[in-house]
């Protein structure tokens, strides 16, 4: 049984450009959540997707976007960004939607914006 | 506003010396709360959920504890490979996402 993977592990970008971050989900879970954890703090929520559709959104701006595809795996989109984006980027699934019992989080992106 | 607030912010123990890690929350509607352990340069690991006030779970030196308002984990004789930023978290009824809102957590240090 694999994990949750994430690709790439560490990327630096520059004010304004865009980015795109991928997450593999674990074996036979459906469910994929983002978080963004900025330096010394928690992880915040970014948003879930359940079944190709998006399930629930925290309060990040509609730059941040994202995908599901068909084998459950999924992409974090982030337009113009900024300095205040600097973080790392947690992927998280699970068996199911809604019940958060053992979100299982991949090891992230760590995005520097210059 | 739901908020989940974690003290201390770091604390550092000898090996053997038992403490309690404290996370307390003000929230419309507890649904859940969560323990979750994150090394460095990793992802946060589940440790427990609780779902009821009095309810405690227990796994090796660690045991969560929860009341009305806050939870509590303790750590019975630490060992080195309990050092870990401690997080906590809370997923509340009747919102529209489904996300969990966490604490800062707590960078526990045990020394050998």
């Amino acid at each position: 049984e694999t994990g949750v993977t994430q690709s790439p592990t560490h990327l630096i970008k520059t004010r304004g450009q865009q980015v795109t971050l991928r997450c593999s989900s674990q074996s036979g879970h459906n469910t994929v959540s983002w978080y963004q954890q900025a330096l010394g703090q928690g992880p915040q929520f970014i948003f879930q997707y359940y079944r190709e559709e998006e399930n629930g959104r925290g309060n990040f701006p509609p730059r941040f976007s994202g995908l599901q595809f068909p084998n459950y795996s999924s992409e974090l989109n982030v337009n113009a960004l900024e300095l205040d984006d600097s973080a790392l980027y947690l992927c998280a699934s699970s068996a199911n939607r809604g019940l958060n019992e053992k979100l299982f989080f991949g090891s992230g992106t760590q995005l520097s914006v210059l | 506003e739901d908020q989940v607030t974690q003290s201390p912010e770091a604390l550092r123990l000898q090996e053997g010396e038992s403490s309690s890690l404290n996370c307390s929350y003000t929230v419309s509607g507890l649904r859940g709360l969560f323990w979750y352990r994150q090394d460095p340069g990793k992802g946060p690991e589940f440790l427990f959920t609780l779902y009821s006030a009095g309810e405690e779970k227990e796994k090796e030196r660690l045991k969560a504890t929860l009341t009305k308002k806050e939870s509590f984990l303790h750590i019975t004789a630490p060992k080195p490979e309990d050092s870990a930023t401690y997080l906590c978290a809370v997923q509340i009824s009747g919102g529209g996402a489904d996300g969990l809102t966490f604490g800062k957590g707590t960078h526990l240090i045990i020394q050998p």
